[in-house]
């Protein structure tokens, strides 16, 4: 267990809908990163923030986004959703010094 | 740009058969390279990170070690229970992506008893 816990683990839906995926660090991890892992693509970094603020940013699409809460919790909010978006998507999080990285158990999100 | 590709894709071994993966590189700047173990359906369970050329760590049956341009897994005498998905991940310095990771694509390994 790397004690980064994601909800809710399985979700089917709508293509045109909208879902929320949750995320909750490490005891103390200030860092939360958001992965996406398709079966063509790997694994490809979404977005990061640190202590609510963002601080990086990769692929992510416009309708998609993300947001640090002052808990720390974080959820990615996916609109507007399409096939092409299912996937696996991961949380992970990481202390102050973003020497180890650990992931949760993702979520799987299947559009149909 | 900055590229991750390991090899091979996949990789069958009997048990007891040692072997090497490989993660080879190209950053513009490189902070740390990361070795994960995946399960199917499951999350990335880490490994290593590595900082340095030179750099050696050890986790039971595996060793990771870095050169300027790439890292290998060594696994010595592997078990069934050593069958994952390999991934390997460098955390570079400079960019949008800075502090994140980027994923190679993985190597398959299937160890048969």
């Amino acid at each position: 267990d790397s004690g980064v816990t994601q909800t809710p683990k399985h979700l089917i839906t709508a293509t045109g809908q909208r879902v929320t995926l949750r995320c909750s660090p490490r005891s103390g991890d200030l860092s939360v990163y958001w992965y996406q892992q398709s079966l063509d693509q790997g694994l490809q970094f979404l977005i990061q923030y640190y202590n609510g603020e963002e601080r990086a940013k990769g692929n992510i699409l416009e309708r998609f986004s993300a947001q640090q809460f002052p808990d720390l919790h974080s959820e990615l909010n996916l609109s507007s959703l399409e096939l092409g978006d299912s996937a696996l998507y991961f949380c992970a999080s990481s202390g102050t010094s973003g020497n180890t990285i650990y992931f949760g158990e993702g979520s799987w999100l299947t559009v149909v | 740009e900055d590229q991750v590709t390991q090899s091979p894709e996949a990789l069958r071994l009997q048990e007891g058969e040692s072997s090497s993966l490989n993660c080879s590189y190209t950053v513009s700047g490189l902070r740390g390279l990361f070795w994960y173990r995946q399960d199917p359906g499951k999350g990335p369970e880490f490994l290593f990170t590595l900082y340095s050329a030179g750099e050696e760590k050890e986790k039971e049956r595996l060793k990771a070690t870095l050169t300027k341009k790439e890292s290998f897994l060594h696994i010595t005498a592997p078990k069934p229970e050593d069958s994952a998905t390999y991934l390997c991940a460098v955390q570079v310095l400079y960019g949008g992506s800075q502090g994140n990771l980027i994923f190679g694509k993985g190597t398959k390994l299937s160890v048969k008893p």
